[in-house]
């Protein structure tokens, strides 16, 4: 079953805690993403991938850290820096930007976090 | 800088009613509009994408580059296309980043 798998479906995190979120893919893609989602605000971009060994900050990337060590997985850790993690984390992959088009992102199920 | 609106958070319309759900972007480029629905207890999917030009589960959109719009629109509403539906925006920056709208809630009742 091709796809992308994110784990746990529900995480708790307590104050001062640093969690990870996983997110694998098994669509050979080279970009991956990941997405906090929020009721009214839409998909908030945090980190990117285009490659492996390499990524970049999002727009709201303060809090978080992410690695890129294999084509297949591009965890997000949610560090204690961040003051309102509670949320729905959604992971995307795609195919890299290509001849002057971007290209669908695939998503995962989703991670929802909240702090104990 | 590159902005997506969708005004409405709800939208309630009842089965067989015409149905557009609004999308406004901001971008001084070339623009790549997206259509991602969600349905309840699935994963966020795309829905269609401009530059495709098709119709997905009768599902349209155009892109109005005068309006800066790009509106999704079905004439004949079913209670199956009750979902959340985000429009996106891809700009020609070679990251492959989308920048998504709030999303609209679409509800179709019977």
């Amino acid at each position: 079953d091709g796809g992308i798998t994110q784990s746990p479906k529900y995480l708790f995190r307590k104050e001062g805690q640093n969690v990870t979120l996983s997110c694998e893919q098994n669509l050979n893609h080279d970009a991956m993403y990941w997405y906090r989602q929020d009721p009214g605000q839409g998909l908030r971009l945090i980190y990117y991938s285009q490659i492996v060994n390499d990524f970049q900050k999002g727009d709201i990337a303060d809090g978080y850290s992410v690695s890129r060590e294999k084509k297949e997985s591009f965890p997000l850790t949610v560090t204690s820096a961040q003051k309102n993690p509670t949320a729905f984390y959604l992971c995307a992959s795609s195919i890299p930007w290509n001849l002057g088009s971007n290209q669908p992102q695939h998503f995962g199920d989703g991670t929802r976090l909240s702090i104990l | 800088a590159q902005r997506v609106t969708q005004p409405e958070k709800l939208l309630s319309v009842f089965k067989g009613a015409p149905v557009e759900l609004k999308c406004n972007y901001s971008y001084s480029g070339s623009p790549e509009l997206f259509w991602y629905v969600q349905y309840s207890r699935q994963r966020l999917q795309l829905l269609l994408r401009h530059i495709s030009r098709e119709s997905i589960k009768g599902f349209t959109a155009d892109l109005n580059k005068g309006e800066t719009s790009f509106h999704l629109k079905k004439p004949f509403a079913q209670e199956e296309d009750s979902a959340m539906y985000y429009c996106a925006l891809g700009g020609s920056s070679n990251t492959g980043k989308l920048i998504f709208g709030q999303g609209t809630t679409l509800q179709v009742k019977p």
